[in-house]
Parts: C-alpha cells; sequence; structure tokens
C-alpha cells in the first residue's frame, strides 16, 4: 500500500491560514487522496479529497501537486476548533477492498 | 440525523469474557467498517463489509469476528477478551467504496 508521510507537529495562529503538507511519492494512479481530522475525544471527520486536480469546500482546499506525489490541505483562517490531528490518507479506487489505511497525523495547534 | 451510533460508548471486561460492539447507521450506506484506535496511533482497520450479508478481514482482524445480517447495522464481536484489545473502537459507514467516511463517537474497551 502506498504510504503518506506528514509532520508530526504543525502550529498556527487563530484567524491565519494553515498549510498542512503530505507526501505521497509512491501514489499510483488510481489513489484518492483523502483529508480527515480527529478532535479530542472525538471519531474522525472527513475534512475533503481528491485525485488530480485542486479541490474546495466549506472546510478547507486540497492543492495537488501536479506530480500527484505531494498535496497540502489549506484551511483557509484557523480557528480554536481546528486544532485536530489531521491525517492525509490514500485510497485506491480500484476494486471493492477500497480501504483507508490512517497513519499518526499531524497534531495542529492553533494558538489564539 | 444520528448518523452513525455505536453502543456501548464504554466498557469494562475481563480477560476472557465475551462481549459485542454494535454498529447502527442511519444513511442507507453499503460499506460499514470497524477500526482501532491505540494512545498516539492512527486507526487500524480490523474488518469491513460491502454490503449486507458481506464480510471482510482488514489489517488486524485476530481475535475479532463481525456480522451484518442487516444492511443498517454492523456488530464486532469479542470472543475471548484479551488485555491487548483494550482500545477505542470507531465504526464507519460510507455511501461507495471511494465516498467519504461517516464514523461514529467511539466505544472505549478496557480489559483486565
Amino acid at each position: 500500500d502506498a504510504k503518506t508521510t506528514q509532520p508530526n507537529s504543525m502550529e498556527s495562529n487563530e484567524e491565519e491560514p494553515v498549510h498542512l503538507p503530505c507526501n505521497h511519492s509512491t501514489i499510483s494512479g488510481t489513489d484518492y487522496i483523502h483529508w480527515y481530522r480527529q478532535l479530542p475525544s472525538q471519531g474522525p471527520e472527513y475534512v475533503i479529497h481528491g485525485l488530480t486536480s485542486n479541490v474546495n469546500n466549506r472546510m478547507a482546499s486540497l492543492a495537488i501537486a501536479e506530480d500527484r506525489k505531494s498535496s497540502t490541505l489549506i484551511l483557509h483562517r484557523a480557528t480554536l476548533r481546528d486544532a485536530a490531528v489531521y491525517y492525509c490518507i490514500l485510497g485506491n479506487s480500484g476494486g471493492s477492498n477500497y480501504k483507508l489505511t490512517f497513519g499518526k497525523g499531524t497534531l495542529l495547534t492553533v494558538n489564539p | 440525523n444520528a448518523g452513525v451510533t455505536q453502543t456501548p460508548k464504554f466498557r469494562v471486561l475481563k480477560t476472557g469474557q465475551s462481549m459485542t460492539l454494535l454498529c447502527a447507521q442511519d444513511m442507507n450506506h453499503e460499506y460499514m467498517y470497524w477500526y482501532r484506535q491505540d494512545p498516539g496511533m492512527g486507526l487500524r482497520l480490523i474488518h469491513y463489509s460491502v454490503g449486507e450479508g458481506t464480510t471482510a478481514k482488514g489489517e488486524v482482524p485476530d481475535g475479532y469476528n463481525v456480522s451484518r445480517l442487516k444492511k443498517q447495522n454492523f456488530l464486532l464481536g469479542l470472543e475471548s477478551a484479551a488485555p491487548s484489545q483494550t482500545s477505542v473502537y470507531f465504526c464507519a459507514s460510507a455511501d461507495t467504496h471511494h465516498q467519504p467516511q461517516h464514523f461514529g463517537d467511539g466505544t472505549r474497551l478496557s480489559i483486565l
């Protein structure tokens, strides 16, 4: 399975943009890039996902490198409620055994 | 809208006891998953189901059994609990295999 590499932790200030990087140099052509986040004592929450093109939704933006070997999750204005562990995950779209493999993620701290 | 509901939320067992964790979803999703999360770690997939009456093994299936008799329910069983199974268990569901997974709030299980 293709793996991802994320920094263990990052810090941001409230109301500033946050760029969370993810490297996935062994990504295959059919792998989707997913981002989830997990707030303390809660289950993971879907944030965004994409295949090749950049994606935007109400929560965040996903910027995917042209060679797809890396991506960046962008939170446009961090709030205290965005403090969480962010997971970058590759999911293979081939076949019915589509699984997400969670790594340790990036712990984002947001300072007031 | 309840989404994904897990019961119980907490449980303490003695080694060798058995129990069943229940996951219920009201979104008519085909895919359901069971994960475990140990302290400081990401989630690991135990078993999953791609539809009513189907189950498949994930990354760490040993010591667990599952059943999907009804589309909305996915049961995780521990036949003979061991201390190594102390963990937080998360259930998730998804509409199709590459769509976002929706997670429950988890079951915190301690085995003495």
